[in-house]
């Protein structure tokens, strides 16, 4: 049962234009979320992260909106550029304690020129 | 500032025999964790450790077994390798509880690319 979701396995962007990734939980006990960018050959790298206390965090290009009823959350990056192609995964755990994450399945993102 | 670093970083082995990789975290972390990444899918936990101890485990058979040095460096170690163990083992590192910045994200290696044959 996965309980971190991205349903789109890959998205085509122009540059300049808006990237928008979701992803989708389905336990209510996750309280922190983050999201992690992954080039070819190398380990995934921390991008942004939103507690649940928040809805909103914002930090250069990339937003975080959480919708805490929904159990969904989103990325945008604006505006986008060809070196945001990569996957990016979004991940989710309880703050209480160091709980390992739970990841999503990624979705691929291409920026074209 | 050294990153996690991880060693091999591929790898090739044939079905039934064992595998050892090891990982050395972050400057100033303590806490690793290891995680494993099959193809198309996200990475999934295996366990973690701290002060030497495993603390949490993810859903993985006792095949699964691994160890940390009092230096924070860690292995981990699979027996009886199968097929389904081909996969980017990734090992990340943090901060141990009741340290300043336990709860920042994790730091991860550039992974082992392990093929079993």
């Amino acid at each position: 049962d996965q309980q971190v979701k991205q349903n789109s396995p890959s998205l085509s962007v122009q540059e300049g234009r808006i990237s928008i990734l979701n992803c989708d939980y389905t336990n209510s006990m996750f309280d922190y979320f983050l999201w992690y960018k992954k080039y070819p050959a190398e380990g995934p790298t921390f991008l942004i992260s939103i507690s649940s206390i928040k809805d909103k965090n914002e930090d250069g290009r990339f937003t975080v909106f959480l919708n805490k009823s929904a159990k969904h959350l989103s990325l945008h990056i604006v505006p986008s550029q060809p070196g945001d192609s990569a996957v990016y995964f979004c991940a989710a755990r309880r703050n209480s304690g160091n709980t390992p994450l739970v990841f999503g399945k990624g979705t691929r993102l291409s920026v074209i020129a | 500032d050294a990153g996690v670093t991880q060693s091999p970083t591929h790898l090739i082995k044939t079905r039934g025999q064992q595998v050892t990789l090891r990982c050395s975290p972050k400057s100033g972390h303590d806490t690793v964790s290891w995680y494993q990444q099959a193809l198309g899918q996200g990475p999934q936990f295996i366990f973690q450790y701290y002060e030497e101890e495993e603390r949490q485990r993810g859903n993985f058979p006792d095949r699964f077994s691994g160890h940390q040095f009092p230096n924070y460096s860690s292995e981990l170690n699979v027996n009886a390798l199968l097929l389904g163990d081909s996969a980017l083992y990734l090992c990340a590192s943090s901060r141990g509880p009741h340290k300043e910045g336990y709860n920042s994200p994790l730091h991860f290696g550039n992974g082992t690319r392990l093929t079993v044959t």
